[in-house]
């Protein structure tokens, strides 16, 4: 079993819809990272967090310690949103990372 | 200046030759890391550096050899690779540790004959 699972591992919607993405991960935590990934891109840093919740923009950001859970929403999702976004984890001295959400958003 | 920097964009090598990867970054981040990222997959760490030195290692074939010049400087240098090691190479920095927010750069995209 991964340290930090994501779902969905792919996700498809219409431009406008409400966009969730999970994260859970079983190990102890400094902080939690969301990054997001072009295709053949780099990748950006979008949050990083380790309690309550955090807004740029369109994004938002939370988590639940206890549950040892983190979520990404996205609202009013566009086309330039469609991205692969990864959570990841610090741990001790590395940063854990999970396999990665697909997102596409269609006009 | 927010942003970490990576040369080539692009790097095709044969089987023996030796080139190097370079990043920088300018935001006085004093932890730098390397990582290669296969395509679908999430990045995996290569090594770290911590205040110039080498702090991390993960277990990297010899053919890889990571370089600290100074505080802004991270280079990779590649000798007698192997196809299986085509790969996006990222370099990231941070301001001290691993759970400080990382600025990644855009990566190098090497592919090996």
């Amino acid at each position: 079993k991964n340290e930090v699972e994501q779902s969905p591992q792919n996700l498809t919607a219409q431009e406008g819809e409400f966009i969730t993405i999970n994260c859970s991960y079983s190990v102890g935590i400094s902080a939690l990272h969301w990054l997001q990934q072009h295709p053949g891109g780099g990748i950006v840093s979008l949050f990083m967090l380790s309690s309550g919740k955090k807004k740029h923009g369109r994004l938002i950001a939370t988590i639940n310690i206890q549950e040892k859970h983190s979520s990404l929403h996205i609202t009013a999702s566009h086309p330039r949103d469609s991205a692969v976004y990864i959570c990841a984890v610090s741990n001790t001295d590395k940063l854990i990372f999970g396999t990665g959400t697909r997102l596409q958003v269609f006009p | 200046d927010t942003e970490v920097t990576q040369t080539p964009k692009h790097l095709v090598m044969g089987m023996t030759n030796k080139k190097s990867l370079k990043c920088e970054q300018h935001m006085g981040h004093r932890a730098m890391y390397w990582y290669k990222q296969k395509a679908k997959k999430p990045p995996e760490l290569m090594f770290v550096y911590s205040y110039e030195k080498l702090s991390i290692n993960e277990s990297v074939p010899s053919r890889f050899s990571p370089e600290c010049p100074n505080s802004s400087l991270l280079n990779l240098h590649l000798h007698a690779l192997q196809p299986e090691d085509s790969a996006l190479y990222l370099c990231a920095s941070s301001q001290i540790r691993i759970d400080y927010e990382q600025f990644f750069g855009p990566g190098t995209r090497l592919t090996v004959l």
